[in-house]
């Protein structure tokens, strides 16, 4: 049931792009992003509902693929600010607001 | 606007003791979250409630553990007894569904747990 995000970390120099993957083997009907800094709680980024739609978050926007279920979110022109730890969240259909998390993709920006 | 509050933020105990977390969920919010995270785990859903009333506990790892939430100001999550393995950071997280069945959550600060 988990999502599976991939990959497990990455380390970019700023101004670099990054994608970062979650699928699932269920069908969806929600992915949400989230975006935790060391020793904080997770904050929201955004939420995707429908097949192939898109959203932006500054220079971070994400897309998410209902047939496939998978949804991607892309950070572009990194800042040292993106630093953090990325979860994907996924919701299934009739599990009644059921929110599971992946384990995370650890994003390091360095100067 | 004040967020989710939890309390306590730090708990130290031993082996054995009860352990009891609370959260405050922002007014308004109908939907409250408990996850676990550490590092082995990451963030594991443990139980949800909708208006008060327990939707899944699924996730709950036995029956040391149980949760309650007496009115939509309160929630607690306790432990009892405490083992090591319990050990972890304790989030909890409320949202007013939108969009979708599940809106965006607010996380409090969360309660970390040593069990020693």
């Amino acid at each position: 049931q988990q999502p599976v995000q991939s990959p497990q970390a990455v380390i970019l120099r700023e101004g670099e792009d990054a994608v970062i993957n979650c699928s699932s083997s269920k069908a969806l009907y929600s992915v949400h992003w989230y975006r935790q800094k060391h020793g904080e709680a997770p904050v929201f980024l955004m939420i995707l509902l429908k097949g192939g739609e898109q959203k932006g978050h500054e220079k971070i926007s994400a897309s998410f693929n209902e047939k496939k279920q998978q949804s991607s979110l892309y950070l572009t022109a990194s800042q040292l600010s993106y630093s953090g730890t990325y979860f994907c969240g996924t919701e299934q259909y009739n599990q009644g607001g059921k929110l599971i998390f992946g384990q995370g993709t650890e994003l390091s920006v360095k100067p | 606007d004040a967020g989710v509050i939890q309390s306590p933020r730090h708990e130290v105990t031993e082996m054995g003791q009860e352990v009891t977390l609370r959260c405050k969920p922002i007014s308004g919010h109908n939907s409250l979250f408990w996850y676990r995270q550490t590092m082995m785990r990451g963030l594991e859903l443990l139980i949800y409630f909708n208006n008060n009333v327990p939707i899944d506990d699924s996730g709950m790892p036995e029956d040391r553990f149980s949760a309650k939430m007496p009115n939509a100001s309160f929630s607690t999550l306790k432990i009892q007894p405490s083992e090591p393995r319990d050990s972890a950071v304790y989030f909890c997280a409320s949202c007013r569904p939108g969009q979708s069945n599940t809106g965006e959550l607010f996380f409090g600060e969360g309660s970390r747990l040593t069990v020693l």
